[in-house]
């Protein structure tokens, strides 16, 4: 089956606007987690859901950052006023629900902000 | 709070030469240990995982690691390198975070280099 799918797969954006990252997840995978890759810093933990519980928001490096998901599938990272800073690669994971299960990840969309 | 250790952002051999990428982690309890490899420019995928049983793990491409509790590492190993085996090497560790979430918390990476 298909796996894990992001959109935009590149993203250039000015200092200040809103952005909006997708991520479609492999069918039947109740975690989804989205994760920041900085240039040597590693994938930064942002936001985690898991079914119809709250999402773990503990990542989020500032109220600009927020994330939803739609009817336990799609979710939707949007960025709002951009920084400089925010410029990584944003990657989306998705996973059984059980810890010990894999995480398969999507491609990333390059986020770059002028 | 859990963390995850990759001691070397870059490590280099030899075509043929032995490969050994260390991860070290700090952990209450015997998490779930795994290691993931990306390509260039491809999306990370799983090399291998520890979750119970044996603590020698195989995985993919001939890779394994070894879960030392003990010494609190999850190495990996490869006996001879190939030159498709260059990319960036993350190992990652769950463990129930405070809020009751099992969020897997990844190393920096490292970057191995096969030199022909």
């Amino acid at each position: 089956g298909a796996g894990v799918s992001q959109s935009p797969s590149n993203k250039v954006t000015e200092k200040g606007k809103d952005v909006e990252l997708r991520c479609d997840p492999i069918s039947g995978h109740t975690a989804l987690y989205w994760y920041r890759q900085s240039l040597g810093q590693g994938l930064e933990f942002l936001i985690y859901f898991q079914g119809n519980s709250a999402p773990d928001k503990s990542g989020l490096p500032s109220d600009r950052f927020s994330a939803e998901r739609t009817g336990g599938s799609v979710s939707t990272l949007t960025i709002q006023r951009t920084q400089q800073e925010d410029s990584a690669v944003y990657l989306c994971a998705s996973s059984q629900a059980l810890p010990q299960e894999t995480q398969y990840f999507g491609p990333g969309t390059r986020l770059l902000v002028l | 709070a859990q963390s995850v250790t990759q001691l070397g952002s870059h490590v280099s051999v030899s075509e043929g030469a032995l490969v050994l990428l260390r991860c070290n982690y700090s952990s209450s309890v015997p998490p779930y240990l795994f290691w993931y490899v990306q390509y260039p420019n491809q999306g990370l995928q799983l090399l291998l995982k520890y979750t119970t049983g044996a603590t020698l793990v195989k995985g993919i491409n001939g890779f394994e690691a070894e879960f030392k509790k003990s010494e609190t590492s999850f190495h990996l190993t490869k006996p001879s390198a190939h030159m498709s085996d260059a990319a960036e090497y993350f190992c990652a560790v769950s463990e129930r975070g405070a809020g009751g979430s099992y969020i897997p918390t990844f190393g920096r990476g490292t970057s191995l280099i096969v030199h022909p």
